[in-house]
Formats: structure tokens, C-alpha cells, sequence
């Protein structure tokens, strides 16, 4: 069975620190996408990741796909309080996405 | 692109009745779609996958006669909760398979309904 586990579940920072949120597993994935999710709506695809080692910008937000396609990572420089939310991984397998457990992201400002 | 849209966005109903949640692909075909269930501050969790023209594929632990899923066109697919109960209160989010742009496959997510069994 194929699992992801995601780190830290829980984050409360300040406005302007930097973070950085792990996504590991024993398997290795053809992709892993990253969402964002907001209260009471759907996750938003932020990013999907598909080459082993590649490294991926989206204005603050950074990600990372290891080498071995088994684990991400996704780095927030200077967190905004717009940054707060449900950050989730998703690897694909058999059609399917696996989902980590996700890091509930708080920025105060 | 890629926009997948959910109705209602919320529903409140007696204990006994059946809701129907609606999940519809906007702008490209899906031939497959996802149900999930989440609670507060968790992740998803797959309910089933719901393949267009044939019969659903449901996870380990989820009644697939109370979760009816149909999938009778490439554009939407629907769950209906049969006989609910205020256990199945929760969070129901659709997702339909697409291409990234970047390459691979990914899922589109629905908006969510949330759902409230009185």
C-alpha cells in the first residue's frame, strides 16, 4: 500500500518567516501534485512535479521532487497571512491520488 | 481551463431522506471522477472512483448502497447518500482526471457540498 506522509500536520508562524513542508513515502510516485485548500471549498492545484530532482517556483512558493520520485517538498518564503490553509500532497498511483494527511498552514500577521 | 463545478454547495436535510450531489467536468471530458469525504482539518479521503458508462469502484469500508454513484455522461457524475443519517454529515468533494499541463495526470476539484443531516 502506498503511503504519504506528510509534515508537519500543524504550523503557526509569523508574517514573514519562511517554512518548508514535507512530503515522504517508501514508494516512488510518476507525479505528486501539490493543492491548497481554504475552508469550505476544493483543493487547488498549485503544482505538479514529474521529473525526479526537479525544482519548481511559483512566486514565493518553492517545490521540490527527489531524485528517487518518493518524496517533495514545498518551501514558503516570507509567509503572508493570505498564505494561511490546508496544504496537501497527492502522488499518483494505479489512477488514483494518494493524499498525505496535510499541514494546516496559519500565518498571523 | 479545468474547471469541475459541484451543486449544491450545501444541503441541510432530515435524517431519512436521500440527497443528490452533482459534480460536473466545465470544460473538457472526464471519463473518470472521484468522490471524496473529508472532516474538519483532515485530508481527503477516496470514497470511490466513478468510471463514465460503467459501475462505480468503491473503497474498502464504503457502502456502495448507500453512496450510489452514476456516471452517465463524460461531463458528470453524481452521489446520491441514501437514507442519510447525521453520521454522513460532512464535506463531499468531487474530482475529475485531467492532463497537466506541466505533464502527467492530475485531478480538477470540485468547489465541495457540505452536507448537514439533521
Amino acid at each position: 500500500t502506498q503511503l504519504l506522509e506528510q509534515s508537519p500536520q500543524f504550523l503557526s508562524i509569523q508574517e514573514g518567516e519562511n517554512l518548508t513542508v514535507y512530503c515522504n513515502s517508501s514508494s516512488v510516485f510518476s507525479s505528486l501534485q501539490w493543492y491548497r485548500q481554504e475552508p469550505g471549498e476544493g483543493p487547488v492545484l498549485l503544482v505538479t512535479v514529474v521529473t525526479g530532482g526537479e525544482v519548481k517556483k511559483l512566486k514565493r512558493l518553492t517545490f521540490q521532487f527527489g531524485d528517487a520520485r518518493k518524496d517533495s517538498s514545498l518551501h514558503i518564503t516570507a509567509a503572508q497571512p493570505g498564505d494561511t490553509g490546508l496544504y496537501l500532497c497527492a502522488g499518483g498511483g494505479g489512477g488514483k491520488l494518494i493524499f498525505g494527511q496535510g499541514t494546516e498552514l496559519s500565518v498571523k500577521p | 481551463g479545468a474547471v469541475v463545478s459541484q451543486h449544491p454547495s450545501w444541503v441541510i436535510c432530515k435524517s431519512g431522506t436521500s440527497v443528490k450531489i452533482e459534480c460536473r467536468s466545465l470544460d473538457f471530458q472526464a471519463t473518470t471522477m472521484f468522490w471524496y469525504r473529508q472532516f474538519p482539518k483532515q485530508s481527503l479521503m477516496l470514497m470511490a472512483t466513478s468510471n463514465e458508462g460503467s459501475k462505480a469502484t468503491y473503497e474498502q469500508g464504503v457502502e456502495k448502497d448507500k453512496f450510489l454513484i452514476n456516471h452517465a455522461s463524460l461531463t458528470l457524475s453524481t452521489l446520491t447518500v441514501t437514507s442519510a443519517h447525521p453520521e454522513d454529515s460532512s464535506f463531499y468533494i468531487c474530482s475529475a482526471r485531467g492532463h497537466s499541463t506541466e505533464g502527467g495526470e492530475t485531478q480538477y476539484f470540485g468547489p465541495g457540498t457540505r452536507l448537514l443531516v439533521l
